[in-house]
């Protein structure tokens, strides 16, 4: 099945950007998304990306997704406190399971 | 206004005593899915409907059941649960966009 796999975590100070990456294994994945979570909260989607596209922005968020290599990032421009969270990455392919990375926490410093 | 609402957002049971947690939505999406998060961990997903079409993952253990009596409402039975069962409890629906989570209900046994 499905593998997806995210780093641990990331140190970022307030202002600067943050890069979060994931990687996975199944080629016939047809939708990537990032969801944010913060604790003891539910999963909030961030964006996501189709798997025909190489890179989507919207507003601070951008996502690009390299097919050949199976690596997908996120990467957040002017990083802010209220950042701070678990970042997942999760992989749809065929059918309707989706399934997730490990999660990044993301610690912003001021 | 809330789409995917998870009651309650808290649950205490004892060891082996029969508990159930709600889900509904008011998106009128055909899936539903029941995810089980431990802490620090991915959500792992449970099983999901497509309609009125249930889908058990395989590992899914049989102390967990399901119910689906419409559209609008899905139900996680835990039979008698155990302190390893103690975890959030994440419903997402889905239509053909982005699957959308709920609160999640976390479960404490005692």
């Amino acid at each position: 099945g499905e593998d997806v796999e995210q780093s641990l975590f990331l140190s970022v100070r307030e202002g600067d950007s943050s890069v979060i990456n994931c990687t996975y294994t199944d080629s016939s994945s047809t939708y990537l998304y990032w969801y944010k979570q913060e604790p003891g909260a539910g999963l909030q989607l961030l964006t996501y990306i189709f798997s025909n596209m190489d890179m989507k922005q919207d507003q601070r968020l951008t996502v690009l997704l390299n097919k050949k290599d199976k690596h997908l990032s996120l990467r957040i421009a002017d990083t802010q406190t209220g950042d701070s969270a678990i970042y997942f990455c999760a992989v749809k392919a065929a059918g309707n399971k989706l399934t997730f990375g490990g999660g990044t926490r993301v610690l912003v410093k001021p | 206004d809330a789409m995917v609402i998870q009651n309650p957002r808290y649950q205490v049971t004892q060891f082996g005593k029969p508990v159930t947690l709600s889900c509904s939505q008011t998106l009128n999406h055909n899936v539903m899915y029941w995810y089980q998060q431990k802490s620090s961990q991915a959500p792992k997903l449970l099983f999901h409907y497509y309609d009125k079409d249930f889908n058990n993952e395989a590992d899914t253990p049989d102390n967990f059941q399901s119910r689906r009596p419409n559209t609008s409402f899905c139900f996680l039975d835990i039979r008698s649960p155990g302190l390893g069962d103690a975890a959030m409890y994440l419903c997402a629906t889905q239509n053909e966009g982005s699957p959308y989570f709920g609160p999640g209900t976390r479960l404490t046994v005692l």
